[in-house]
Formats: structure tokens, C-alpha cells, sequence
């Protein structure tokens, strides 16, 4: 069975920084290319980033480019994202996400975590 | 990139159909046959309900259908239940620089 489970949100201040952590397990984690996801309260889903399946290859939202680094670990089946510098604007639920293989849609998420960015 | 458009809300009784549209533009929708929409219940990860416009995975009943005509996706649910209700939001492959794009939701209210 697939299983997508996030771990490391909570409250941060404005400013500073969190690591995000999505243990992946069920399928051949390093196989696939894997996304962050986030959703504001109340708001609709917002791709935030996505990394191929060995990490060489990262793309990102504008609104987080340059503040955030996704990243991936295929020996310990991990996904991570790494957020610095951060806003109110960046609270949210935080869903790891995985695309499948020669398509664009995300076949499976995991339970969220939540981040928020408060004084 | 602004969000797809999609109506706050949509309505039916059980055993009746709704569908939901999705509006996009000729960068997203209109370019790629790679819309999906998900279902979601409250406090619960987003479910994948279609993918690829029409398709749908296993497990998904086949009460719920896609489809796609310019910048413009649709999803219909027939023979509406009491489970159906909950926001749905489509999503469209955007390219390769910015990957996907959602819709802000609706919520299915099964009356």
C-alpha cells in the first residue's frame, strides 16, 4: 500500500525557518518524481515545487523560488522541504504529493502538515 | 499565474447530476490534455477522482466522467450521494516551468 506521511510543521515566526519531512513507503520511492503541495485555510490547493526522481532536476513556484529547496534522500525514501524566510503568507497545510510515472497528476498525497507563521 | 475558475458552489439532490466546470486559458487547459480533479472532505488529503480529462483510477466510481472543450474542463457526477459532498478542485498540467495549476474549489452541497 502506498503511504505518503509529512512530518515537521508547526509554528514558526515570521522570518524563520522550517524542514519538512515526507517518508514515503508501499512503491520504488526513487522510480518516481515527487511534488509539494500547499493549501492555505479555507483556499485551494497551490503547487509549491517538484523534484525528479533522483533530485538532479527542481523546479518552483515563483512565490517561494529562491526561499525554499526541495531535496530527496532515495536510501531513506524521504522527500524533504527545506523553507526559509518565512511569512505569514506562507501558512498553510503542506501535502507531499506523488506524480506518476510519464504523466502530470498526483496519484497519491499524504495526511498534511501543518505550517503556521505567526509572532 | 492566476488560479483556474471554478464556481463556488454547486448544488443536487441524491440521484440527480451536477457538473462542475473548470476555466483556464490556452497556456493550461487549452494546451495539455492533462486536466485531473480531486475530491476533498473536510480535514482529509485531496482524492484523486480523474486524470488525463476522462480517465478515472480504480476505485473511483464510474458516476463520475470528465471532459474538455477549449479552456474549459468539466467534471459531472451522476446519481448524486450523500458521500459526494464535499469541494472538488481541477488541476492542469501548466508546462514545465510552473508544473500545475489548481482551481479554488467548489462545494458540492448533496441537498
Amino acid at each position: 500500500e502506498v503511504q505518503l506521511v509529512e512530518s515537521g510543521g508547526g509554528l514558526v515566526q515570521p522570518g524563520g525557518s522550517l524542514r519538512l519531512s515526507c517518508a514515503a513507503s508501499g512503491f520504488t520511492f526513487s522510480s518516481y518524481w515527487m511534488h509539494w503541495v500547499r493549501q492555505a485555510p479555507g483556499k485551494g490547493p497551490v503547487w509549491v515545487s517538484r523534484t525528479n526522481s533522483d533530485g538532479s532536476s527542481t523546479t518552483y513556484a515563483d512565490s517561494v523560488k529562491g526561499r525554499f529547496t526541495i531535496s530527496r534522500d532515495n536510501a531513506k525514501n524521504t522527500l524533504y522541504l527545506q523553507m526559509n524566510s518565512l511569512g505569514a503568507e506562507d501558512t498553510a497545510v503542506y501535502y507531499c504529493a506523488r506524480e506518476p510515472m510519464s504523466d502530470y497528476y498526483f496519484d497519491y498525497w499524504g495526511q498534511g502538515t501543518l505550517v503556521t507563521v505567526s509572532s | 499565474q492566476s488560479a483556474l475558475t471554478q464556481p463556488r458552489s454547486v448544488s443536487g439532490s441524491p440521484g440527480q447530476s451536477v457538473t462542475i466546470s473548470c476555466t483556464g486559458t490556452s497556456s493550461d487547459i487549452g494546451a495539455y490534455n492533462y486536466v485531473s480533479w480531486y475530491q476533498q472532505h473536510p480535514g482529509k488529503a485531496p482524492r484523486l477522482m480523474i486524470y488525463d480529462v476522462t480517465k478515472r483510477p480504480s476505485g473511483v466510481p464510474d458516476r463520475f466522467s470528465g471532459s474538455k472543450s477549449g479552456n474549459t474542463a468539466s467534471l459531472t457526477i451522476s446519481g448524486l450521494q450523500a458521500e459526494d459532498e464535499a469541494d472538488y478542485y481541477c488541476c492542469s498540467y501548466s508546462g514545465s516551468y510552473t508544473s500545475s495549476i489548481f482551481g479554488g474549489g467548489t462545494k458540492l452541497t448533496v441537498l
